[in-house]
């Protein structure tokens, strides 16, 4: 069974620029989560989606957005991208909202 | 955001030594998971806990969901030079998000 799939791996952007990062869930799991991993904060959540809707959200600010698609499939969107926005971002999979979430290996973002 | 208090912070230890770390909560959850990360990946769930005083093992690691469901404890035993890593508790309760512990960093000595 295919894990969670997250591309790219590695980004490379500048101040004000935007992004788009993308999660393919393991086969079957309705419920798709995005992290923010840096050395000094650890894991922050930034929001869940469960049957194409938002059902948790972190503190993060607007810039920060996330979708998915009628086949569970994720995307999270950063605009005007600053210094603070570098790091590892993380998605994570389960069947329903609730259950014990699977990760994928992350994209690592880095702006310049 | 919430994060639940993992400890130790970090661990130095020799090639066969027990290890023990706890994460604790101020309110219950239903659910306790254990997770590793090594370096560029991201984290493997290793135990998850679903009832209030349930010991789970893996292998070399057992893990308890503690009797007040506000804290769960990892141990493992004669590790090896591949437990290097960061340890995260993560808490779980009704529909709400995952909530994660600050972690525990893995260092073998040899």
């Amino acid at each position: 069974k295919a894990g969670v799939t997250q591309t790219p791996r590695y980004l490379i952007k500048t101040r004000g620029q935007q992004v788009t990062l993308s999660c393919s869930p393991i086969s079957g799991h309705r419920s798709v989560s995005w992290y923010q991993q840096t050395p000094g904060q650890g894991l922050q959540f930034l929001f869940e989606y469960f049957s194409e809707t938002q059902r948790n959200k972190g503190n993060f600010p607007g810039r920060f957005s996330g979708r998915q698609f009628s086949n569970s499939r994720s995307e999270m969107n950063v605009s005007t991208l600053e210094l603070g926005d570098s790091a590892l971002y993380l998605c994570a999979s389960s069947p329903f909202l609730g259950q014990p979430q699977h990760f994928g290996d992350g994209t690592r973002l880095s702006i310049l | 955001g919430q994060q639940l208090n993992q400890s130790p912070q970090s661990m130095f230890i020799q090639e066969g030594e027990d290890v023990s770390m706890n994460c604790t909560s101020s309110s219950i959850f239903n659910t306790w998971l254990w997770y590793k990360q090594d370096p560029g990946e991201g984290p493997v769930l290793l135990i998850a806990l679903y009832k209030a005083g349930e010991l789970t093992s893996n292998g070399r690691l057992t893990a308890q969901f503690g009797i007040t469901r506000k804290d769960s404890f990892l141990n493992i035993s004669a590790s090896i030079p591949s437990d290097v890593g960061i340890y995260f508790c993560a808490g779980l309760r009704g529909n709400e998000k995952l909530t994660f512990g600050t972690g525990t960093r893995l260092t073998i000595i040899p």
